[in-house]
């Protein structure tokens, strides 16, 4: 199946920083990349829809001035977490839809563990 | 809104035995996708097995199979010869081919396999 890579794999900073996740289709173009944010034990919820050359789509309750993505190119999106805080620690998952296949498949990548200090 | 269901937190199988896992969903679509995710301990998704809405035919991958049901709206997965590596976080996927195009997910089931 096709690869989605993302960077970091984990990042630690510290309170008040942002920081930037990218998330990479490495084998074909991904129109629609997907971010979720995922708790422990819990599943995942659907942050934003990022869209190439066009706004991202924002999952009600997410602060989209907090949480910034562009996906500027077919095979790259990025996340930014702005003025991060302890509350934004979490485990960040991207996917990113193939177009090409049949089903429309989605494609996820390793997730990024975040931990603000 | 479309809506997913898990209602086992947990469950476990004695190594090469045999386990389902449920899921039901709900919507008002006649055009969609059903998946089953796994999450090992890496927390890498991997997508296990897939079913279209309009095949009557329950998808089958190796041990992997399911019993889409579809008028009771139900999406149970089997899993047969259970074995070590099969220990993870099972998630169950809705995606509408019409609507938001976006997959919705169960609450996850996490499954022990007992050796």
């Amino acid at each position: 199946g096709a690869v989605v890579s993302q960077h970091p794999s984990r990042v630690i900073c510290k309170s008040g920083t942002s920081v930037k996740i990218e998330c990479r289709s490495l084998d074909f173009q991904a129109t629609t990349m997907f971010w979720y944010r995922q708790f422990p034990k819990k599943s995942l919820m659907l942050m934003a829809t990022s869209n190439e050359g066009s706004k991202a789509t924002y999952e009600q309750g997410v602060e989209k001035d907090k949480f910034l993505i562009n996906h500027a190119s077919l095979t790259l999106s990025t996340l930014t977490v702005t003025s991060a805080h302890p509350e934004d620690s979490s485990f960040y998952i991207c996917s990113a839809r193939d177009w090409g296949t049949t089903y429309n498949e989605q494609f996820f990548g390793p997730g990024t563990r975040l931990t603000v200090l | 809104a479309q809506t997913v269901t898990q209602s086992q937190p947990e469950m476990s199988v004695q190594e090469a035995e045999t386990v389902t896992l449920s899921c039901t969903y709900d919507t008002s679509e006649s055009d969609y996708y059903l998946f089953w995710y796994k999450q090992p301990p890496s927390r890498q998704m991997i997508l296990v097995i897939r079913q279209e809405a309009y095949k009557q035919q329950n998808a089958t991958e190796n041990r992997f199979s399911v019993n889409f049901q579809k008028a009771a709206k139900s999406f149970s997965l089997k899993i047969s010869d259970s074995q070590l590596g099969d220990a993870a976080m099972y998630f169950c996927a809705y995606f509408g081919e019409r609507g938001a195009q976006k997959l919705v997910f169960g609450q996850g089931t996490r499954l022990t396999i007992n050796p």
